[in-house]
């Protein structure tokens, strides 16, 4: 069964620091990967998304994430973190092929200071 | 474009009321849309997935003839919370497939959270 680690519970970091925010999959063959964003009481936004290609790939509001197969992870950053980034971030993986049912980490809660 | 709402954003009803939440794909058509739930500071938990005219697949440990879910159209899926008491509080999340370049992505709704006293 594929699963989800987002190691992380809750961050902290100051305005303008990086970001990287973990994720690590279960899956038997390739995954499709993804992390959405939520924020307090609202639905899910997608962040960026992995298939196949380049292992780089670039997502919205500056963030980008690494596929490294060998090591099972999906890592989240962004070079510098403004106030409105805070939110819950979740990793999630689906089933080759369809991308449709997904299954999704624990969420890493993200904290800015000013 | 790949906009899902749902209908109502909120609801507080009394235990054992029912209460039916609605998801809708406005500008495209979701042969599949899936229904989540969020327990306060917790991840989403997939409950079912909603095929258009076909009964709905319910995760294991999720009640069928407690959330029943009706997808009459592929634009329009229903959650129908039955005899709700209290422990079914919680943050219910639709999302809608729909394939883009070849594709298949799910697009959320905004959630509905609902409240049963």
């Amino acid at each position: 069964a594929q699963s989800v680690t987002q190691p992380d519970i809750h961050i902290t970091v100051s305005e303008g620091a990086s970001l990287e925010l973990r994720c690590n999959y279960s899956y038997g063959a390739t995954p499709y990967l993804f992390w959405y964003v939520q924020s307090p009481g609202q639905g899910l936004q997608l962040l960026l998304k992995y298939f196949s290609g380049d292992t780089l790939v670039q997502g919205i509001k500056g963030f980008e994430a690494e596929f490294k197969r060998s090591q099972s992870s999906f890592n989240l950053r962004k070079p510098s973190v403004h106030w409105s980034d805070a939110a819950e971030y979740f990793c999630a993986v689906g089933d080759t092929g369809t991308a449709s049912k997904l299954t999704f980490g624990t969420g890493t809660r993200l904290q800015v200071t000013l | 474009g790949a906009v899902v709402s749902q209908h109502p954003s909120w609801v507080i009803c009394k235990s054992g009321t029912s209460v039916k939440i609605e998801c809708r794909s406005l500008d495209f058509q979701a042969t599949t849309m899936f229904w989540y739930r969020q327990f306060p500071k917790q991840s989403l938990m997939l409950m079912a997935t909603s095929n258009e005219g076909s009964k709905a697949t319910y995760e294991q440990g999720v009640e069928k003839d407690k959330f029943l879910i009706n997808h009459a159209s592929l634009t329009l899926s229903t959650l129908t919370v039955t005899s709700a008491h209290p422990e079914d509080s919680s943050f219910y999340i639709c999302s809608a497939t729909v394939a883009l370049a070849g594709v298949k992505e799910q697009y959320f709704g905004p959630g509905t959270r609902l409240t049963v006293t």
